[in-house]
């Protein structure tokens, strides 16, 4: 089945900085790739997520690129503000097989004031 | 606004006790919903797979007739966790899928299982 892997488990950041988030997948076959936002207590919230037909999406200050050929796909936060604090999990899919989610292991994120 | 509904929002039971925890689909016919469970400062484990009209699909390890899990409805699925231990205590998440089209899994607000 599918593996993901996640790096770093935490990261700190200065206000204004930027901070990368990266996963690692197995499956070849997995073609979506979404991320997941998730405050203490809350539940996890989409923030951005691509799929096997593009290497690079961006929202905002938000970015994901994907490199099929190595299997990894990273997040990219720049201008990073407190409110982006929260842990974050990369997840993989096939889509053809209903949304089975395999998720990596979570980034807490502190952005310092 | 929330697409995705759970009820409770947390329990407090007693050992041996049976729980059943509601995940509802506003707004949208799911005829797909996973249940997950998440340990503090872990990631979600998904537990099995809600399909309307048929036997859910559980994870290796999960044990289906403790995780009883029925999906009678296009909007609403339950998990209910019988003969609950402290250790089946947990944040339990449900999700929903194809949503607009898209694989996307959206998720409900959880609810907190503490078993003493």
């Amino acid at each position: 089945g599918e593996n993901v892997e996640q790096h770093p488990s935490t990261l700190s950041v200065q206000e204004g900085d930027s901070a990368v988030i990266k996963c690692t997948y197995s499956d070849s076959a997995s073609n979506y790739f979404p991320w997941y936002k998730q405050e203490l207590g809350k539940r996890p919230q989409l923030i951005i997520d691509i799929r096997s037909n593009v290497g690079e999406k961006k929202d905002q200050r938000i970015a994901v690129t994907l490199n099929k050929t190595a299997k990894h796909f990273s997040l990219h936060i720049t201008e990073t503000q407190p409110e982006d604090s929260a842990v974050y999990f990369c997840a993989a899919s096939r889509e053809t097989s209903g949304s089975r989610l395999t998720f990596g292991e979570g980034t807490q994120l502190t952005v310092n004031p | 606004g929330a697409v995705v509904s759970q009820h409770p929002s947390w329990v407090i039971c007693k050992s041996g006790t049976s729980v059943k925890i509601e995940c509802r689909s506003l707004d949208f016919q799911a005829t797909t919903m996973f249940w997950y469970r998440q340990f503090p400062k872990q990631s979600l484990m998904l537990m099995a797979t809600s399909n309307e009209g048929s036997k859910a699909t559980y994870e290796q390890g999960v044990e289906k007739d403790k995780f009883l899990i029925n999906h009678a409805s296009l909007t609403l699925s339950t998990l209910t966790v019988t003969s609950a231990h402290p250790e089946d205590s947990s944040f339990y998440i449900c999700s929903d899928t194809t949503r607009g089209g898209t694989d996307t899994q959206y998720f409900g607000p959880g609810t907190r299982l503490t078993v003493l």
